[in-house]
């Protein structure tokens, strides 16, 4: 049973470009979270799915971000027109249906705008 | 609203002795999930431990304990015989139970330096 996996790792873009992120998660979970951590902080939450269905939004989640999750599966974390202000490590996470819900948390992508 | 406390920034402790990791928070709900995550400098999140809000016993996972106080609203994290490996950031974190995603709150996080 492999882990959440993330791809890119890294990613350095300009500003004004557009990033695309991908999440992979475990393969039986159903629910798919996004996360953000910036420098110094504790991951903040994006966005949810429970399988296709994206069910909650951050209010950190601006226009220029959108997220799908097509069939269930993986998931994708778009921003258009990056801004300095990005620059983040986006963390997916993934949790099945039980008594914790634990999260498990792939190795995140670490966007850095210049 | 619900939210999680971590005081200490950094913490430093000795090979092999123990050290416990603060950790206070809000709620106002009576059924809760409290979690502790340890983050190595590769980044990825690493789940730890979780206690229920109705589990009567603290929870232990091999070295980690977590000593839950739940009239002073505290899940401190106990790690005994640390290891150099443990040298991290460790954040604590609340279950959001006020909707249906269960997504997770954290604290700012500490950050362990365990030395030889």
């Amino acid at each position: 049973d492999t882990g959440v996996s993330q791809d890119p790792r890294h990613k350095i873009t300009k500003r004004g470009q557009n990033v695309t992120f991908r999440c992979d998660p475990i393969s039986e979970h159903n629910r798919l979270y996004w996360y953000r951590q910036t420098l110094g902080q504790g991951p903040e939450f994006l966005t949810y799915f429970q399988n296709e269905a994206q069910l909650e939004k951050s209010r950190l989640l601006s226009d220029r971000f959108s997220a799908e999750r097509p069939k269930g599966s993986f998931s994708t974390l778009e921003i258009q027109r990056t801004e300095q202000g990005d620059s983040a490590m986006y963390l997916c996470a993934s949790s099945s249906w039980g008594e914790t819900y634990e999260q498990y948390f792939g190795p995140g992508t670490r966007l850095t705008v210049t | 609203a619900q939210k999680i406390t971590q005081t200490q920034p950094g913490m430093f402790v000795q090979e092999k002795e123990a050290v416990t990791l603060d950790c206070t928070y809000d709620t106002s709900d009576q059924s809760y999930g409290l979690f502790w995550y340890k983050q190595p400098s590769s980044g990825e999140m690493i789940f730890l431990i979780y206690q229920g809000s109705y589990d009567e016993q603290n929870a232990t996972e091999g070295r980690y304990s977590l000593n839950f106080q739940k009239a002073r609203k505290s899940a401190n994290l106990v790690i005994s015989a640390s290891q150099l490996g443990d040298s991290a950031m460790y954040f604590c974190a609340m279950r959001d139970s006020s909707g249906a995603t269960n997504k997770l709150i954290f604290g700012t996080g500490t950050l362990l330096a365990v030395q030889p």
